[in-house]
């Protein structure tokens, strides 16, 4: 089955800096790739995805990049804000597997100095 | 909002006890999700339920049951529980997408506490 691995499990930054997480997965059969922020005492907030026939996805100031023959994608916050702390969690698409239709990552806690 | 409801908030119970858990789905979606994070972990998938079928399996306890019901809520039912369920649990519903596949949508979770 799918297997999902994320780097780092831990990032702190300074405010207006910029912030990359990494994910790995292991079916080459996945084709969809979302990324989820949760705030604290909050549930997971879908914030971009991205397919796996597309590369690379912006939405301001985040983007999300996708290498398939290396089998990793990544999130990038630019311009970091004290607001975009919390913890993000990757995901990849399951085909058939018994772990749902969503393999995610451990997740990442950002935190953002001002 | 996700457009996933989850009810009670907060949960305090005694070990040994019995807790439902309930969850209603986004308008039009079928599936329904249960996970459960612990402090500072990750996300534990524990069962997938389609249409009121039973459809994927985590790595659910079998003090733990669930079931989707005819208007597609979901109900988590944790019993003989231990101090180790605290925790919080999330439901999520899916929609599929354009293109083919489908994302998931979380509800703001039940946050569970055993004393």
């Amino acid at each position: 089955g799918e297997n999902v691995e994320q780097h780092p499990s831990t990032l702190s930054v300074q405010e207006g800096d910029s912030a990359v997480i990494k994910c790995t997965y292991s079916d080459s059969a996945s084709n969809y790739f979302p990324w989820y922020k949760q705030e604290l005492g909050k549930g997971p907030q879908l914030i971009i995805d991205i397919r796996s026939n597309v590369g690379e996805k912006k939405d301001q100031r985040i983007a999300v990049t996708l290498n398939k023959t290396a089998k990793h994608f990544s999130l990038h916050i630019t311009e970091t804000q004290p607001e975009d702390s919390a913890v993000y969690f990757c995901a990849a698409s399951s085909v058939g597997g018994s772990q749902g239709n969503l393999i995610f990552g451990k997740g990442t806690k950002l935190s953002v100095k001002p | 909002d996700s457009g996933v409801t989850q009810t009670p908030k907060h949960l305090i119970t005694a070990t040994g006890q019995r807790v439902t858990l309930r969850c209603s789905p986004r308008s039009g979606d079928l599936s329904v999700y249960w996970y459960q994070q612990s402090l500072d972990q990750g996300l534990q998938f524990l069962i997938q339920y389609y249409n009121g079928e039973e459809r994927a399996k985590g790595n659910i306890l079998e003090r733990f049951s669930a079931q989707q019901f005819p208007d597609l809520h979901s109900e988590l039912n944790l019993s003989s529980l231990e101090l180790g369920d605290s925790a919080l649990y999330f439901c999520a519903s899916s929609a599929r997408l354009a293109g083919g596949g489908e994302t998931q949508y979380f509800g703001p979770g039940t946050r569970l506490l055993v004393l």
